[in-house]
C-alpha cells in the first residue's frame, strides 16, 4: 500500500533562511504526490503537485519540490523563510489519478525572528 | 460564500449523544471525503464517496457512518459519541482525475466529546 513518511512533526528556521521539509514515498507504481499547507484554524490548501510531468515542480508562495525516484523522495524547499511561512505542512500520495489521497503525519514549521 | 462548507464550526457534546456533521459544496464535484485529523496523527480518512451511490469505508470508519443527500451534500454522524472521537473533522471534494486537481477542503469542524 502506499504511504508518506515525513521527516520530523517539526521543524524551526530562521526567517531569510532556507526551509527544507522532507517527504518519502512508498509506492510500487508511479505516485502522484503532493503538498498541502494548513494555516491555524484553517483547512488544507493546495501547495503543488507532481503528476509525472517536470520532475522539480513549482507552487505557491516560492515554494517548490522535486520528484527524486531514485531516492523515493518529495521534499519541499523554499529559499528564504518568511514568517508568514509558518504553518503545518503535509506531504500526499495517491497510485493513481483518479484514487483517494493518502496523508503523512505532518511537519509543522516554525519561523524564528 | 465558500465552495466547500462545514457546519458546525465547533461542538461540544456528551458520550453517548449522536451527532451529525453536516458538509455542503458549491464546486460541482462527484467526489467527497471525511477525515479526521489528531495532533501528531495527520489526516486519516474515514469515509469517502465517488457519486451519490457510491460510499465507501476509509481506514477509520468505525464508529462513523456517512449520508450523501445530493451531490452537494455529504454528512458524516457519530451514533454514539466516544471521547477518543474529539477531533478535527474536514470534509473535502475532489473531481475525478483527482490528481491533476487535488482536494478542496472546507474550514473543517472541531469536535469535542467530553
Amino acid at each position: 500500500a502506499q504511504s508518506v513518511t515525513q521527516l520530523g512533526s517539526h521543524v524551526s528556521v530562521s526567517e531569510g533562511a532556507l526551509v527544507l521539509l522532507r517527504c518519502n514515498y512508498s509506492s510500487s507504481v508511479p505516485p502522484y504526490l503532493f503538498w498541502y499547507v494548513q494555516y491555524p484554524n484553517q483547512g488544507l490548501q493546495l501547495l503543488l503537485k507532481y503528476t509525472s510531468a517536470a520532475t522539480l515542480v513549482k507552487g505557491i508562495n516560492g515554494f517548490e519540490a522535486e520528484f527524486k525516484k531514485s531516492e523515493t523522495s518529495f521534499h519541499l524547499t523554499k529559499p528564504s523563510a518568511h514568517m508568514s511561512d509558518a504553518a503545518e505542512y503535509f506531504c500526499a500520495v495517491s497510485v493513481n489519478r483518479d484514487d483517494k489521497i493518502i496523508f503523512g503525519k505532518g511537519t509543522r514549521l516554525h519561523i524564528l525572528p | 460564500d465558500a465552495d466547500v462548507t462545514q457546519t458546525p464550526r465547533n461542538r461540544i457534546t456528551k458520550t453517548g449523544k449522536r451527532i451529525m456533521l453536516e458538509c455542503s459544496q458549491t464546486k460541482g464535484h462527484d467526489r467527497m471525503y471525511w477525515y479526521r485529523q489528531d495532533p501528531g496523527l495527520g489526516l486519516r480518512l474515514i469515509y469517502y464517496s465517488f457519486d451519490v451511490k457510491d460510499i465507501n469505508k476509509g481506514e477509520i470508519s468505525d464508529g462513523y457512518s456517512v449520508s450523501r443527500q445530493a451531490q452537494a451534500k455529504f454528512s458524516l454522524s457519530l451514533e454514539s459519541a466516544i471521547p477518543n472521537q474529539t477531533a478535527l473533522y474536514f470534509c473535502a471534494t475532489s473531481e475525478s482525475g483527482t490528481a491533476d486537481y487535488g482536494y478542496t477542503f472546507g474550514s473543517g469542524t472541531r469536535l469535542t466529546v467530553v
